[in-house]
């Protein structure tokens, strides 16, 4: 069972560049997720999907964007890298109906903006 | 936003000993969850609360949702090595409707053989 895949695991880009952090799940779930975990600190939400087409904003949006355009495909682009955007970057999924329901992880992509 | 508040933020204990850690708000959340997150891996679930006064056990950790449903704790006993790791509390809020979790910043347990 895949459950929450990302890619890739570890990058590194000069301020400036961009990328698209990928994430796909096998489990149906409707609900996805986008989060950064700076070191030491708990996760924070950047972007939510209810579902394809849809997408809302977390705690902390400002220099990435998303899409949805199929259930299972929630990528991340980072536009315009920064070194604030330096951290470990989680996707996740749960189930449809309420937020209530837990979130499976994937395992994370590591950051480095230099 | 809602904030939850974790505690300890770290502990350090002998193999054997038993561990409590908590999560407080001063809102009232629906739904109590604890995970944990070894070095290098995503968040796992542990334990899921959904009732106020619910204890859940999970082999030898044990989580309740508090009675006020401010708050919650997570028990492990009889601590093992692998029990190394950070122990993430994740609620949803009553009063903000169907939003997205929120995470608390986790207690990082150590286990000193």
């Amino acid at each position: 069972n895949a459950g929450v895949t990302q890619t890739p695991k570890f990058r590194i880009l000069k301020i400036g560049q961009s990328m698209t952090l990928q994430c796909t799940q096998d489990m149906n779930h409707n609900y996805m997720y986008w989060y950064r975990q700076d070191p030491g600190m708990g996760l924070k939400l950047i972007y939510y999907s209810v579902g394809a087409g849809i997408t809302d904003k977390g705690e902390v949006p400002n220099g990435y964007n998303v899409s949805r355009s199929t259930t299972e495909d929630f990528p991340l682009r980072l536009e315009l890298a920064a070194p604030s955007q330096t951290s470990v970057y989680f996707c996740a999924s749960s189930g449809q109906g309420r937020f209530n329901q837990p979130q499976h992880f994937g395992d994370g992509t590591r950051l480095s903006i230099l | 936003g809602q904030q939850l508040n974790q505690s300890p933020q770290s502990m350090f204990i002998q193999e054997g000993e038993d561990v409590s850690m908590n999560c407080t708000s001063s809102s009232i959340f629906n739904t109590w969850l604890w995970y944990k997150q070894e070095p290098g891996e995503g968040p796992v679930l542990l334990i899921a609360l959904y009732k106020a006064g619910e204890l859940t056990s999970n082999g030898r950790l044990t989580a309740q949702f508090g009675i006020t449903r401010k708050d919650s704790f997570l028990n492990i006993s009889a601590s093992i090595p692998s029990d190394v790791g950070i122990y993430f509390c994740a609620g949803q809020p009553r009063l903000s409707g169907n939003t997205p979790l929120v995470f608390g910043k986790g207690t990082r347990l150590s286990v000193i053989a």
